[in-house]
């Protein structure tokens, strides 16, 4: 069975600080790691999809690192907002499981204003 | 706009009473997937589909169906829905790149109660 693990499960922070979580998957034979935001009653929202070893992306104050050798990526947020508290997904992709796509459970993040 | 519809979106029904949770794309994607969203389980793949008439399990397929007959739609059908399949459910569209899954899009979900 393929697990992502996502770590810490929730966070709370303040306004203005910056916080970072960790996407763990198995390393051998990757093909790609996503990462989602999903707000409360709304449908999750891409962020990235990272496929090299390496690989570092950014949007806005959001930003996200892939290290395929040992199997996680960090995602972090500067200066976090209010409006960031969400939950998190990361999914997992490998033709060793063929086209299945698999998420962690996420982490919850809460931003007090 | 490019979207993924699903409907309906809230549905209440009892057991063994068939239904049938419509998903249409128009982003002429290829692959499209169900997933169902329970507490503390993250979302977990039903079904998925690589392109017209090619379908396959996810990791919690019993007591679903699913069918690609045309690119754009992707029903997902119980045939006799029970209490356990209660759940919040999520239709997704992504293209194909080269040799895997592109940005997943997904419908604005579908919370079924099965009493």
């Amino acid at each position: 069975i393929l697990n992502v693990e996502q770590s810490p499960q929730s966070l709370h922070v303040q306004e203005g600080d910056s916080t970072n979580f960790t996407c763990s998957f198995p390393s051998s034979n990757f093909y790609a790691l996503h990462w989602y935001r999903w707000e409360t009653a709304k449908s999750p929202e891409a962020l990235f999809v990272m496929t090299l070893n390496g690989d570092e992306k950014k949007k806005g104050r959001i930003s996200a690192t892939l290290n395929t050798k040992e199997g996680y990526s960090y995602l972090y947020i500067k200066g976090s907002q209010p409006e960031d508290s969400a939950t998190y997904l990361c999914a997992f992709t490998s033709p060793e499981y063929g086209n299945k796509l698999v998420f962690g459970a996420g982490t919850i993040l809460r931003v007090k204003s | 706009e490019a979207q993924v519809t699903q409907n309906p979106r809230y549905l209440i029904t009892v057991t063994g009473k068939k239904l049938t949770v419509t998903c249409s794309q128009n982003m002429n994607h290829e692959y499209m997937s169900w997933y169902r969203q329970d507490p503390g389980l993250g979302l977990r793949q039903i079904y998925y589909s690589m392109n017209v008439e090619v379908t396959d399990k996810g990791d919690v397929p019993e007591g679903y169906k699913v069918s690609r007959k045309e690119k754009r739609n992707f029903p997902l059908i119980l045939e006799s829905p029970s209490p356990n399949q209660t759940s919040l459910y999520f239709c997704a569209s992504s293209p194909m790149l080269a040799g895997g899954i592109g940005t997943q899009y997904f419908g604005p979900g579908t919370r079924l109660l099965v009493l």
